[in-house]
């Protein structure tokens, strides 16, 4: 399979608890990103990176949320302190540069704080 | 000025009928107006994609008709079939940034 890969699929934490999602994206994309999908509604743009810089956060995006791209490959998402507010979908999406409106997503990883 | 409104949130229709779900939106500068498809538990997989200078493009029976004067776009499914039940999010692009409508649950009764 070569799309997006998300892992896990589901998590389900307590609240105060630090989680971390993987994202692997297509192998030749430079561009990650990162969106947030709640339930009935479209997905929210978080963050994105392109190779291992990240070049922009969203405002919806709090302190407890960082992302990083070690060498331009996987990225990681890390939530810290987890509050109940933060379940949700949480999307990693690639694309090429040269295409970079062709944004191609991952199944997802379903964060459940209880 | 980044909202994108979508419509309606649901629609039925009779297998072999045509759906049609519209978009508008208000920043001029966005530059590429994607639809995704969407199945329970999967992530949005592109559909079909439209640029500003183009106003319809059609792919087999999905079709994206465009009206920049308007700021608003729609896509047309034709001879919907039971497997296109799925939810479909319009989305508009800058600088590869999406921002997406809310969605409509698309029902094709057999």
């Amino acid at each position: 399979d070569t799309g997006v890969s998300q892992n896990p699929r589901h998590k389900i934490t307590k609240r105060g608890q630090n989680v971390t999602f993987r994202c692997d994206p297509i192998s030749e994309h430079n561009r990650l990103y990162w969106y947030r999908q709640t339930l009935g509604q479209g997905p929210e743009f978080l963050t994105y990176f392109q190779n291992e810089a990240q070049l922009e956060k969203s405002r919806l995006l709090s302190d407890r949320f960082s992302a990083e791209r070690p060498k331009g490959s996987f990225s990681t998402l890390e939530i810290q302190r987890t509050e109940q507010g933060d379940s949700a979908m949480y999307l990693c999406a690639s694309s090429f540069e040269g295409q970079g409106r062709k944004l191609f997503f991952g199944s997802g990883t379903q964060l459940s704080v209880l | 000025q980044q909202q994108v409104k979508q419509s309606p949130q649901s629609l039925i229709v009779q297998k072999g009928g045509i759906s049609i779900i519209n978009c508008a939106y208000e920043n001029t500068a966005f530059d590429y107006f994607p639809w995704y498809q969407q199945f329970p538990g999967k992530g949005p997989a592109l559909l079909i994609a439209i640029r500003p200078d183009v106003s319809e493009k059609k792919e087999g029976r999905f079709t994206i008709s465009f009206n920049k004067s308007a700021k608003q776009f729609s896509l047309h499914i034709m001879d919907s079939q039971p497997g296109d039940s799925a939810t479909y999010f319009c989305a508009a692009s800058l600088y590869g940034k999406l921002t997406f409508g809310q969605g409509t649950i698309l029902t094709v009764h057999p």
